[in-house]
């Protein structure tokens, strides 16, 4: 099994400028989560899934949005991107359910908007 | 922050035991342990889900305080491999989601 995956792993943008993070797990799991962690922050959650056609706003979902048309597959769109978004993002995913789920992350994504 | 996380930054010298403090005002029903070295993503330690539990993994324990609001993961005999992010992550009793509190990062002295 691959786990979770990201690409890219490295991306640099212009201010307004639009992209897609991806991220695509195989694990068959139901729940996947974008985060994103800036010195002294921790990880805050952007967006999460329960399930494909399922999804809702984190912490921050502010300039992101989201969409899960299948069960592996959970991307992530920066609409015009702005300088605060500069940050490296996480995707995770664990079964779903509120037990005990180990959430796995992905490698990230570096993302510098100029 | 949802999960208060102390201390931000613990230096210590290998041999050494260190604890490191997970608290909330709001109530989990399950909290994790995770580890990020760098350039990775965070990696489960360790996962507690009843009131008091206290659960060992090798050198790592860590409690779940018994109004679930809190937690400790104790790490002994540290060695230099043990460098790296320690976040305490929480799953609340009426959400799906999952918060993280903003980390400690460890430095271990040969």
């Amino acid at each position: 099994n691959a786990g979770v995956t990201q690409t890219p792993k490295f991306q640099v943008l212009k201010t307004g400028q639009s992209m897609t993070l991806q991220c695509a797990q195989d694990m068959n799991h139901e729940y996947m989560s974008w985060y994103r962690q800036d010195p002294g922050m921790g990880l805050r959650l952007i967006h999460y899934s329960v399930g494909a056609g399922i999804t809702d706003q984190g912490e921050v979902p502010n300039g992101y949005n989201v969409s899960r048309s299948t069960t592996e597959d959970f991307p992530l769109r920066l609409l015009s991107a702005a300088p605060s978004q500069t940050s490296v993002y996480f995707c995770a995913s664990r079964e779903s359910g509120r037990g005990y789920n180990e959430q796995f992350f992905g490698p990230g994504t570096r993302l510098t908007v100029l | 922050q949802l999960l208060e996380q102390s201390p931000q930054f613990l230096s210590i010298q290998e041999g050494e035991n260190l604890t490191v403090y997970c608290n909330s005002s709001s109530v989990f029903s399950s909290l994790q342990w995770y580890r990020q070295e760098p350039g990775e993503g965070p990696v489960l330690l360790i996962a507690l889900y009843k009131a008091g539990e206290l659960t060992s993994n090798g050198r790592l324990t860590a409690q779940f305080g018994i109004t679930r609001k809190d937690s400790f993961l104790n790490i002994s005999a540290s060695i230099p491999s043990d460098v790296g992010i320690y976040f305490c992550a929480g799953q609340r009793a009426n959400n799906n989601d999952m918060r993280f509190g903003a980390g400690t990062r460890l430095t271990v002295k040969p």
